[in-house]
This record gives C-alpha cells, sequence and structure tokens, in this order.
C-alpha cells in the first residue's frame, strides 16, 4: 500500500520553461514534507520541505505548493536548467523530524 | 562540514553469504537512519537510531538484517544470509529534523 504516489515517472521540459511534479499522498496524519533530488550513484539531496500550516514555500527556482484537503503537493521550478536533471522524491511525515515515508520518485529530464 | 560517509560503495556478493555496510554520519548528529533503495522505487526505512537506541526498526527484516550503533556514532548494517531480493541500495541518513542528509550509499548485488 504505497502511502506517497508519484504518477509520473518522468517529465520532460525545456529549459527555461516551468517543471511541475506532482505528488499525492494517502495518510491523513502527514503533517510535514520533503522534495529530494538524486543524481545517478549519488545519495537524494534535500531541496525543500513545507508543513501542514502552510500552503506555499519558496527558494529561489523552486517552490512547493501544499493542498493539504486534496492530498496533493507539487514542485515547480522555474526557470528548470539542464542541471535539475535528476530524480525527484516526494517524502512524508507525521512529525516534523520522524521518518519519511517516500514516493517511487519522478525523472526529470531538462532538454537544452 | 563533512558530509555522510558510507563504505563500502558497492559490494557483489553470493546468496546466503553475509554482508555488512558501515556507516559514519555528520558530527553532531544524534539521528541516523538506513534506508533500502530497490531499483526503480522510493527510498524505504529500515532503522532509525537516536543516539545509541533504536527509535523504529518496524519494517527492519529481523530475521536477516541487524544494526548497531555502538557510542551513538557510527552504525554498521548486515545481512545475513542475503537473499536475491535484497539487492539494492542501502543509503544511510543523518539529520537534525529539518531534512536529511544522505551519503551516497552501497550498491548491493546478490547473485
Amino acid at each position: 500500500d504505497q502511502q506517497v504516489k508519484q504518477n509520473s515517472p518522468s517529465l520532460s521540459v525545456q529549459e527555461g520553461r516551468i517543471s511541475i511534479l506532482n505528488c499525492d499522498y494517502t495518510n491523513s496524519m502527514f503533517d510535514y514534507f520533503l522534495w529530494y533530488k538524486k543524481y545517478p550513484a549519488e545519495g537524494p539531496t534535500f531541496l525543500i520541505s513545507i508543513s501542514s500550516i502552510k500552503d506555499k514555500n519558496e527558494d529561489g527556482r523552486f517552490t512547493v505548493f501544499l493542498n493539504k484537503s486534496a492530498k496533493h503537493l507539487s514542485l515547480h521550478i522555474v526557470p528548470s536548467q539542464p542541471g535539475d536533471s535528476a530524480v525527484y522524491f516526494c517524502a512524508a511525515s507525521p512529525y516534523y523530524g520522524q521518518n519519511f515515508v517516500f514516493g517511487p520518485g519522478t525523472r526529470l529530464s531538462v532538454l537544452p | 562540514e563533512a558530509g555522510v560517509a558510507q563504505s563500502p560503495r558497492y559490494k557483489i556478493i553470493e546468496k546466503r553469504q553475509s554482508v555488512a555496510f558501515w556507516c559514519n554520519p555528520i558530527s553532531g548528529h544524534a539521528t541516523l537512519y538506513w534506508y533500502q533503495q530497490i531499483l526503480g522505487q522510493g527510498p524505504k526505512l529500515l532503522i532509525q537510531f537516536q543516539n545509541n537506541g533504536v527509535v523504529d526498526d518496524s519494517q527492519l527484516p529481523k530475521d536477516r538484517f541487524s544494526a548497531e550503533r555502538l557510542k551513538g556514532v557510527d552504525s554498521t548494517l548486515k545481512i545475513q544470509p542475503a537473499k536475491l531480493e535484497d539487492s539494492a541500495v542501502y543509503l544511510c541518513a543523518s539529520g537534525t529534523g529539518d531534512g536529511y542528509t544522505f551519503g551516497s550509499g552501497t550498491r548491493l548485488t546478490v547473485v
């Protein structure tokens, strides 16, 4: 039973355009959400987080939106750059600092 | 700040053999995690330590997997005996709450 879903295994976007990566979750107890980026042969790297008291968090080119009623969050990357090409994981937890449940990931390819 | 160190990077063993992975977390991080990432899936938590105590090992297959964190710093994860389905990347992470820092992982292939 997948509690965190990323239904798009892959996404291709032109350089300079917006990338939108989606994530859905089923556990209504989840209260804290993270996005990680992973390059081949490296461990995942923390990107951005959001707690359920917010609906938006922004950090440079990266913005995460949370719709708690729909149990949906999305990561927007604007503008997309070739260096953003990686696998992006969404992760959720019921408590800040506790173990996170990860989605299966979405492979983003930013084309020059 | 030094990152999370893991060794070895790669390991190939035959099924029914044993294997051990080592992790050195970021200095001062009390919380340490071991994750298993099977190809095409997201990381799955195996065990979480707080200092040298276990916080959550509910998803650790205890009949074959064991982990320890002596002195609350380094940690080892052992598999004995290994099965084909244990082929995965084993990731160690440490953190203070707002996102973990992961090591590069150990890629285990069981043949």
